[in-house]
């Protein structure tokens, strides 16, 4: 059963950079038919998908984010991680890591982190 | 790339089946048979119920099925339990490895 578990500082200031790590369990994040991906949840508002990356490196962003956005791997430790640069109020929220696995013809988030709220605020 | 459109609300009486609607565009919901819905309980991380449009994750139960029609995909819950109240969103492809949720749905079983 694969696991994934958020890690990172829960208050971030206002103009600095967010920076997250995802801790995978029971499985290997270089297994071929899956990106591992980050999702987030301002509270009480819906879900958006801020980017995935494959074991090789090869990464894909919302356009939205592009710009703040950098998602990384490191196999060795079955880790990957985000940063948010430049962040304000607008981007607390709980910020989930989650697996996307390959089926026919496209990927699916099966399995998720628990979750980790993380405040923006001076 | 804009949120897909969920309703905010649906409610039913226990037993009852009810639908959730997400309607998207031809740019996702209507070029892809890529939808999935989640659920998600408070306080917890949501829960894939169903993937690929129609296909149901192992566990989930198959009181949950899905369906899509032009730009509108949709979940319909049949049987409705009490363990069911909870927010549901849908998810598409989007294009060029880029994915879009929905605005969530707060399903009440009254």
């Amino acid at each position: 059963q694969v696991q994934l578990q958020e890690s990172g500082p829960g208050l971030v200031r206002p103009s600095q950079t967010l920076s997250l790590t995802c801790s995978v369990s029971g499985g290997s994040i270089s297994r071929g038919d899956n990106y591992w991906s980050w999702i987030r949840q301002p509270p009480g508002k819906g879900l958006e998908w801020i980017g995935y990356i494959y074991y090789s490196g090869s990464t894909y962003y919302n356009p939205s984010l592009k710009s703040r956005i950098t998602i990384s791997a490191d196999t060795s430790k079955n880790q990957f991680s985000l940063n948010l640069s430049s962040v304000t109020a607008a981007d607390t929220a709980v910020y989930y890591c989650a697996r996307a696995t390959w089926g026919s013809g496209g990927y699916y988030f099966d399995y998720w982190g628990q979750g980790t709220l993380v405040t923006v605020s001076s | 790339q804009s949120a897909l459109t969920q309703p905010a609300s649906v409610s039913g009486s226990p037993g009852q089946s009810i639908t959730i609607s997400c309607t998207g565009t031809s740019s996702d919901v209507g070029s892809y048979n890529l939808v999935s819905w989640f659920q998600q309980h408070p306080g917890k991380a949501p829960k894939l119920m169903i993937y690929e449009v129609t296909k149901r994750p192992s566990g989930v139960s198959n009181r949950f099925s899905g369906s899509k029609s032009g730009n509108t995909a949709s979940l319909t819950i049949s049987g409705l339990q009490a363990e069911d109240e909870a927010d549901y969103y849908c998810c598409s492809y989007a294009g060029s490895s880029t994915y879009v949720f929905g605005t969530g749905t707060k399903v009440t079983v009254l």
